[in-house]
């Protein structure tokens, strides 16, 4: 089946901690984003990558970093100078040809 | 700047009701605009889409048309069901940008 993973569903993090979020597609999409969802609230861009070995920073990007070294994985790393990462976290890879995004099922992260 | 707004929710209804969420853009382009919809937990899902004006996406009884003349994309459904109850998201993208442009997302209850 094609599609984007995440793992771990759930993640817990205690303070000071710097923790790696997983995403991998195999729908060999060349754009690949991080979004951060908090309760009641929509989505706002973390960082975003166009083609491997190359990545732009969003909205809020401070307090994260990403690699992107694979076209199939954008993994994200919420460091200790977050200081309010407790949050829902959500990859989506772009369809640059339907101009479409896909998500996959998102990453909870509690910090402790 | 790109932008959409939506409607605030939350929305509640009864089951078999008729259903509009309202959603408004701006775009400096010719803009491809999006609904997603959010079960609790889980990532976002394609709904549906239109590319251009005057198009109808339509899914699952869900519609919605692209209105150049009043820039906007108004989901609607004739008779909504309990499984019907999610955040519904409304998204554009230009396609000489880099980015989607979500709302703020609207929360749907069907009571039975």
């Amino acid at each position: 089946d094609g599609g984007i993973t995440q793992s771990p569903k759930y993640l817990f993090r205690k303070e000071g901690q710097n923790v790696t979020l997983s995403c991998e597609q195999n729908l060999n999409h060349d754009a690949m984003y991080w979004y951060r969802q908090d309760p009641g609230q929509g989505l706002r861009l973390i960082y975003y990558s166009q083609i491997v070995n190359d990545f732009q920073k969003g909205d809020i990007a401070e307090g994260y970093s990403v690699s992107r070294e694979k076209k199939e994985s954008f993994p994200l790393t919420v460091t200790s100078a977050q200081k309010n990462p407790t949050a829902f976290y959500l990859c989506a890879s772009r369809d640059l040809f339907r101009d479409t995004q896909y998500f996959g099922p998102g990453t909870r992260l509690t910090v402790l | 700047g790109d932008s959409v707004t939506q409607m605030e929710g939350p929305v509640t209804l009864s089951e078999e009701a008729f259903l509009t969420i309202n959603c408004t853009y701006t775009a400096t382009g010719y803009p491809s605009l999006f609904w997603y919809v959010q079960y609790p937990g889980e990532g976002l899902q394609l709904l549906l889409k239109a590319t251009k004006a005057d198009d109808k996406g339509s899914n699952k009884g869900f519609e919605a048309t692209y209105r150049k003349e009043t820039t906007s994309f108004h989901l609607e459904k004739g008779s909504v069901q309990v499984s019907d109850s999610a955040v519904y998201f409304c998204a554009l993208s230009v396609s000489t940008g880099n980015q989607f442009y979500f709302g703020t997302g609207t929360s749907l209850t069907v009571i039975p």
